[in-house]
Formats: C-alpha cells, structure tokens, sequence
C-alpha cells in the first residue's frame, strides 16, 4: 500500500464550486505539506504543516485554505474555485529534523480541473 | 530566499550513455540540503537523492550520483547507463526551512 496517499485523484468541478482535497498518510511523519504543479513553473508550496496545531502559508496559499485532522491526516479546500486553480496538486511529508530527514515523500497528485 | 536553476529544459540520451543534468542554486544559508525528484509522465514525484551542505563526499545511490561543486553552487545529477525507464522530468530542490524546485528537466533516452 502507498505510503502517502490522496484523494480524489482526478476531479472536474465548475467556477465557484467549493472542493476538499484529501492527503492521508502511513509514515508516522509529523511534517505534511501542500503544493500545486503548473507546466513550466514547477512546484509551488501552497500550505504547510509540522504538527497537528501547526499550520503555515506557503508562497501561494490565497484562495486555498488547509485543515489538519491528524498526524495522518491534511486535507486542502478550495472555498471558491477559479480557472487558474486548474493544475496537479501533490500532498508530502517529511519527518523532519535536519538532512536526510528532511526528504519529502509525495502522493500521486490530484489533477484538478476548474471550468 | 532561496533559487533553484535549470538551464536545460530537455535532454536527450542514448541508451546505456551516461547523461549529466545540471542544477545551481543560491542561497545566503550555511547549512541546506539539495534533493532530487524523478516525475515520469504517470505524474508522481519520485525521491532519487540527497545531498548535505557539509557533506565532504559526493552523494551516490545507484545508478544516480550528484556532483556537488560548493564554490560553484552547482549539485548536478549524473544518470550512468541510462534506460528507457528514465525517461521523465527531473527537478532539483533546495531545503533551508522550506522545499524551493527548479523548473525541470525533461530527460529522453532514445534506443
């Protein structure tokens, strides 16, 4: 089973439309984060979280909002969903602590499409 | 703030050659770690290999090995015996307190 996993993994919605995507994980890390994927640009961080009480905006973090349920648990919304928000959406984790510990491991994406 | 830079928007390689991808970056911190990601076309990102900014030996695993060239801020990806399964984006990232990439590589392996 995937260590990091997300959900849904594809999703078309309409402008204005409130969405939830969800990202749960198995490797016991503390540190969950949020990033967007547009061609040519790379990833984007959008939220990020190093434990349950702790939440960060990253570089692009307007028109989204984050939850964290759990350590396992990092759910991302968008309350009200606009064209440009249209691209891959990756959920990772680290388990932090300096050096190698703070290799990020990434679910498979979300493909978000807003019409 | 931190930057990651990759010159080479595509890459082409021969099956079996080896292929170098190259990454530099800039950053005003002392201690940082540089990583890099595979995305094939199926879209996950993939963890291939990390370097330390205090690490005196280059960082190998496999078939992947980095070149880090401190003074130079350059940690460019060296793919020995390349495969046709290596055919995919490639990114190079920076930690310092946040993960910054680069824009990519697209590497094609041809046979």
């Amino acid at each position: 089973d995937a260590d990091v996993t997300q959900t849904p993994r594809n999703r078309i919605t309409k402008t204005g439309k409130r969405i939830m995507l969800e990202c749960s994980q198995t490797k016991g890390h503390d540190r969950m984060y949020w990033y967007r994927q547009d061609p040519g640009l790379g990833l984007r961080l959008i939220y990020y979280s190093f434990d349950v009480k702790d939440i960060n905006k990253g570089e692009i973090s307007d028109g989204y909002s984050v939850s964290r349920q759990a350590q396992a648990k990092f759910s991302l919304s968008l309350e009200s969903a606009i064209p440009n928000q249209t691209a891959l959406y990756f959920c990772a984790t680290s388990g932090g602590s300096g050096g190698v510990k703070e290799t990020q491991y990434f679910g498979p994406g979300t493909r978000l499409l807003v019409l | 703030a931190q930057k990651i830079t990759q010159t080479q928007p595509g890459m082409f390689v021969q099956e079996k050659e080896a292929v170098t991808l190259d990454c530099t970056y800039d950053t005003s911190d002392q201690s940082y770690g540089l990583f890099w990601y595979k995305q094939p076309s199926s879209g996950e990102m993939i963890f291939l290999i990390y370097q330390g900014s205090y690490d005196e030996q280059n960082a190998t695993e496999g078939r992947y090995s980095l070149n880090f060239q401190k003074a130079r801020k350059s940690a460019n990806l060296v793919i020995s015996a390349s495969q046709l399964g290596d055919s995919a984006m490639y990114f190079c990232a920076i930690y310092t307190d946040k993960l910054i990439f680069g824009t990519g590589t697209r590497l094609q392996v041809f046979p």
